[in-house]
């Protein structure tokens, strides 16, 4: 497996805590992402990172707000954890490879079950 | 944005039988269509991947289909067997600075 760690696995947090999830990685990749998991949603992408403090938005980035200051650990934060947030959250890594550039696969972690009470 | 699709969200095959799932994207610029595979109650992990120059590619008992023109991919599991059991997602990449962007998923149960 490649060298991608995600903590806490498990939160039990109250409405309108904030929370900080982290993934931590030890494949020097350039990108990594973070992604929530819900019955009939799929994976959806909240925020993404393709370099030292070079973040974008993903499809469901309102809410949470994330941070790289280094190229391992890629955090996502709840600002005001909400009950809808409740979720399994992913991260994810990849790398482009090649003169070209070209796109290699995205490696998951084990995900965090969050739930907000 | 880049949008996919993916149908059917459930699919229950005959063991040994084939299994297809398809995908739809929207932007013409994306040039890598991964597919994953994630079993009950652990991470999706790919299983075979294409990009944009290619039409098919298989691996053993899955192959994946691209029609650039008609922007849609497609796996195919031949022979399946009771391990396949599980949910598959497609997903999209455009660019190397760009985000992936992932269908709901096909839950797929093989029938003994």
């Amino acid at each position: 497996d490649a060298g991608i760690t995600q903590s806490p696995r498990h939160k039990v947090t109250e409405t309108g805590t904030p929370v900080t999830l982290r993934c931590h990685q030890t494949e020097n990749h350039r990108y990594m992402y973070w992604y929530r998991q819900d019955p009939g949603h799929g994976l959806r992408l909240i925020h993404y990172s393709y370099g030292v403090k070079d973040t974008d938005k993903g499809e469901v980035s309102d809410g949470y707000s994330v941070s790289r200051s280094k190229t391992e650990d890629f955090l996502l934060t709840l600002e005001s954890a909400t009950s809808s947030q409740t979720s399994v959250y992913f991260c994810a890594i990849s790398e482009a490879t090649g003169s070209n550039r070209l796109n290699t696969e995205a490696f998951f972690g084990q995900g965090t079950r969050l739930t907000v009470v | 944005g880049e949008n996919v699709e993916q149908h059917p969200s459930t699919l229950s095959v005959q063991e040994g039988d084939s299994a297809v799932i398809k995908c739809t994207y929207s932007d013409s610029a994306s040039n890598y269509f991964p597919w994953y595979k994630q079993e009950l109650g652990k991470r999706p992990q790919l299983i075979i991947d294409i990009r944009s120059n290619v039409g098919e590619k298989k691996d053993q008992r899955i192959a994946v289909t691209l029609n650039k023109t008609a922007k849609h991919f497609s796996l195919h599991i031949t022979e399946t067997q009771p391990e396949d059991s599980a949910v598959y997602f497609c997903a999209a990449k455009r660019g190397r600075d760009d985000k992936i962007i992932f269908g709901k998923g096909t839950r797929l149960h093989i029938l003994p």
